[in-house]
């Protein structure tokens, strides 16, 4: 029982690399979640995917791109990496037909730029 | 938009003792969901209690419950009998029932348990 799955869970990239970071679940929800964390700052949200084929802009979405690939899979991607993108990254999903229903997390992505 | 306001950055507490975190929040939306979160040193986020507005008792998971008051817009967050294993980081977060919503959070309060 999967849940979320966060890849990769460390990364370290120089300032200008771009990465990917991966997030799949296997519960058959409809909405996916970006979110980044800070020291002090709670978690933010980047980007959300309401469902397949849609996504929108969250609170902090400058410096990323998102793809709903499918159902399953959303991912993050920094084109050009700064180190104000030093975060921890999570990636969640939730029901959309049940707003009483809590938001499931992945292990999050420990993203270092130097 | 939603806000949500924790206003202590940590708290201490000793073994067995209740401990209330605090949680204030501001929104237009007439109804909407309040959840909190515990993360612990090891990162993950663990769904605790759901609160939604229109619910006319207070929420309440084993050792946790909410003291939900709306007219104040609080959604404090009362842990029992507090064990070791209570420390780490809690959020609040609440997402309104209005067209697509998304969770808001807090900005967390780091909770200590000694013994």
């Amino acid at each position: 029982n999967a849940g979320v799955t966060q890849t990769p869970k460390f990364q370290v990239l120089k300032t200008g690399q771009s990465m990917t970071l991966q997030c799949a679940q296997d519960m058959n929800h409809n909405s996916m979640y970006w979110y980044r964390q800070d020291p002090g700052m709670g978690l933010r949200l980047i980007y959300y995917s309401a469902s397949e084929g849609t996504t929108d802009k969250g609170e902090v979405p400058n410096g990323y791109n998102v793809s709903r690939l499918n159902k399953r899979e959303f991912s993050l991607r920094l084109e050009s990496a700064a180190p104000s993108q030093t975060s921890v990254y999570f990636c969640a999903s939730s029901d959309l037909g049940g707003l009483t229903t809590e938001a499931f997390f992945g292990q999050g992505t420990r993203l270092t730029v130097v | 938009a939603q806000k949500i306001t924790q206003t202590q950055p940590g708290m201490f507490v000793q073994e067995k003792e209740a401990v209330t975190l605090d949680c204030t929040y501001d929104t237009s939306d007439p109804s909407y969901g309040l959840f909190w979160y515990k993360q612990p040193s090891s990162g993950e986020m663990i769904f605790l209690i759901y609160q939604g507005s229109y619910d006319q008792q207070n929420a309440t998971e084993g050792r946790y419950s909410l003291n939900f008051q709306k007219a104040r817009k609080s959604a404090n967050l009362v842990i029992s009998a507090s064990q070791l294993g209570d420390s780490a980081m809690y959020f609040c977060a609440m997402r309104p029932f209005s067209g697509y919503s998304t969770l808001t959070f807090g900005k967390g309060t780091m909770l200590l348990v000694s013994p």
